[in-house]
Order: structure tokens, then C-alpha cells, then sequence
């Protein structure tokens, strides 16, 4: 079963738009940590935000914000004002401890977003 | 803070060659890096993990004689592709974290290409 759900292939939105991202999880592990990653057509990984599962209020960054709602497991990205450079890919994660103890990443299969002028 | 510098960032070769690839943390002490590989429009996949001073942990179904991997120092990891093919030809990617709470921090890629 896939752990993290990105359920929007593809989104748009419009320039100085808010935007909301998908991303339900699945998990026993009462301790996790969720993350959002932008990947730019040029490659490279650029990490957005972290929530951990303790965390009482939803994390901030700027324009980001996450809206973690853990009844519902879901954990979706909202950008606010959008602009061009928005445009990418957008990855939802969540950690676990793989048999090594380290704390692996689970990746969703992304969303891209395309930010219209 | 936290850049993580790959190198290098495109390579083209010949089939049978071995190609190395270097990640490094440069602000930060990386306690573990992982080694991802990324096909066109699909999702990281990861390859393998590699803990400072021990033998690093693949995942199932990655050859560990194909893709060897050294961690040497806080600092420094390494993939060497061994004897590629036109297979092998992808988008590989390291990220470094400093500590179990922290986030991955990711190299800009390497993007392998095998005639």
C-alpha cells in the first residue's frame, strides 16, 4: 500500500493565486515527520517545510504553509500569492526508521504545478 | 546553512566505464547521506543509505557490487557506478542530513548519461 498519496498529477493556478497540494500518509508510527520538497525543472531537491507529528500548530515558511490535519491524515501544502517561479514539482515525504535506524525518506509521486501569468 | 554541494552535475561516457560521484556537506556534519536515482517525470527512488565509518544499507533490488558507496568522513560520501551500461544512464542524486530530526538537504544531481 503507498504510504503517501499525492493524488493531483498536475495543477494550475493562477499568478498571485493561493494553491493547495494533496498529501494524505499512512502510518502506524505515532513519531513521524512530513516534509514538502520543490523540484525545479533544473533538478535540483529544495526543501519548503517540516511538520512533525507532535507539533501542535502548523508549520509556516513564508509562503508556505502546511495544513496538517492527523485525524485525516493528510498533511497539504498551501502557497500563497503564487508566482512563476513557483512552477515545479512538488514532493511530499514522510520519515521513518528504516532497519538501519535511520530515518529514511517515503516519497509521494508528485504534483506539478504550473503558475499562469 | 545546510548546502550540500554534488559533483559532477553531468556526465557522459562510454559503456564499461565506472564513474564516480562526490557529495559533500559543506556547512554541516552528515551523520548519514542517501543516494537516490530519478527517472523522467517519476518520484525519487532511493538507492541506498550510508552512515559515516559503516558499510551503507541498500535497498532491496539495488546491486550493491554495481553501486558502490563510501562514507569516509562527516563530510564526504561517494557513488561509483561500476562498469556502466546504457541502463545505468539516469538523474542520480545525493541529500545529507545532520541528525535524525533534521531534514534532507539534497545536491543539485548528476545527470549520467552511458553511450
Amino acid at each position: 500500500a503507498q504510504k503517501i498519496t499525492q493524488t493531483q498529477p498536475g495543477m494550475f493556478v493562477q499568478e498571485k493565486e493561493a494553491v493547495t497540494l494533496d498529501c494524505t500518509y499512512d502510518t502506524s508510527d505515532p513519531s513521524y515527520g512530513l516534509f514538502w520538497y520543490k523540484q525545479p525543472s533544473s533538478g535540483e531537491m529544495i526543501f519548503l517545510i517540516y511538520q512533525g507529528s507532535y507539533d501542535q500548530q502548523n508549520a509556516t515558511e513564508g509562503r508556505y504553509s502546511l495544513n496538517f490535519q492527523k485525524a485525516r491524515k493528510s498533511a497539504n501544502l498551501v502557497i500563497s500569492a503564487s508566482q512563476l517561479g513557483d512552477s515545479a514539482m512538488y514532493f511530499c515525504a514522510m520519515r521513518e526508521i528504516n532497519a538501519g535506524n535511520n530515518r529514511k525518506l517515503i516519497w509521494g509521486l508528485g504534483t506539478s504545478l504550473a503558475v499562469n501569468p | 546553512g545546510a548546502v550540500v554541494s554534488q559533483h559532477p552535475s553531468r556526465v557522459i561516457c562510454k559503456s564499461g566505464t565506472s564513474v564516480k560521484i562526490e557529495c559533500r556537506s559543506l556547512d554541516f556534519q552528515a551523520t548519514t547521506m542517501f543516494w537516490y536515482r530519478q527517472f523522467p517525470k517519476q518520484s525519487l527512488m532511493l538507492m541506498a543509505t550510508s552512515n559515516e565509518g559503516s558499510k551503507a544499507t541498500y535497498e532491496q533490488g539495488v546491486e550493491k557490487d554495481k553501486f558502490l558507496i563510501n562514507h569516509a568522513s562527516l563530510t564526504l560520501s561517494t557513488l561509483t557506478v561500476t562498469s556502466a551500461h546504457p541502463e545505468d544512464s539516469s538523474f542520480y542524486i545525493c541529500s545529507a542530513s545532520g541528525g535524525s530530526n533534521q531534514p534532507q538537504h539534497f545536491g543539485d544531481g548528476t545527470r549520467l548519461s552511458i553511450l
